[in-house]
């Protein structure tokens, strides 16, 4: 599987971002998609997934209300929009695949896009 | 959540020698009706993302070099590289996926001394 993410992003406080991640070379509707940023100098932190063969999502706490997760399967394409925007968000934004026992569970992270920066700042 | 905590933060170690990072969960990743744990290891070179190596604490993922070997059980976890080479160097995760959110180490900076 092949995951390309769009471009950089430079946003004002307050607005929101949307990365897009378009799968290639495996099942899309069998994957588990999820989001995994990294801000500098730090470790990967989970966001959220999506299933797209139950259309179901499932999001880290942390992030509940600011942030929809979306699969379109005609096109292949996997979507992350980050709401309510602050300069803490500053970040590099994954878009990766989960290999789980279960649609429901979690998982280990198998293929990885290339990452999308999103900038924060007035 | 649980929280994973490696150790060191940052290694020096000579080419040739053997690496060893350290990993610690805040809760068993074993599950142990499956006997299975859930935990696995990244590694990640500067402007790239995090690549898998190692997932169930021990297996290896086709075409990383049998010189990575990843051990361990319950809360206590390494990751051991044999012999290092050049192209070793990165910073190196470790993640739990025993229970959601799935939760990653710090990381651990690898260098050549």
């Amino acid at each position: 599987i092949q995951l390309v993410q769009s471009g950089a992003e430079v946003k004002k406080p307050g607005s929101s971002v949307r990365v897009s991640c378009k799968a290639s070379g495996g099942t899309f509707i069998t994957s588990t998609f999820t989001w995994v940023r990294q801000a500098p100098g730090q470790g990967p932190e989970w966001m959220g997934k999506v299933v797209p063969i139950l259309n179901i999502t499932h999001y880290a706490q942390k992030f509940q209300g600011r942030l929809t997760v979306s699969a379109d399967r005609s096109t292949n394409t996997a979507y992350m929009e980050l709401s309510s925007l602050r300069s803490e968000d500053t970040a590099i934004y994954y878009c990766a695949t989960m290999n789980s026992e279960s649609y429901y569970g979690t998982g280990y992270f198998d293929y990885w896009g290339q990452g999308t920066l999103v900038t924060v700042s007035s | 959540d649980i929280v994973m905590t490696q150790s060191p933060d940052s290694l020096a170690v000579s080419l040739g020698e053997r690496a060893t990072i350290t990993c610690k969960s805040s809760q068993t990743v074993l599950y142990s009706s499956k006997n299975k744990n859930y935990l696995a290891w990244y590694q990640q070179k500067p402007r790239q993302p995090p690549n898998l190596l190692i997932s169930w604490a021990s297996t290896r993922e086709s075409g990383v070099p049998d010189r990575f070997s990843g051990s361990g059980s319950g809360t206590d976890f390494t990751l051991t590289i044999s012999s290092l080479q050049a192209e070793d160097v990165a910073v190196y995760y470790c993640q739990q996926y025993y229970t959601t959110p799935p939760t990653f180490g710090q990381g651990t900076r690898l260098e050549i001394k």
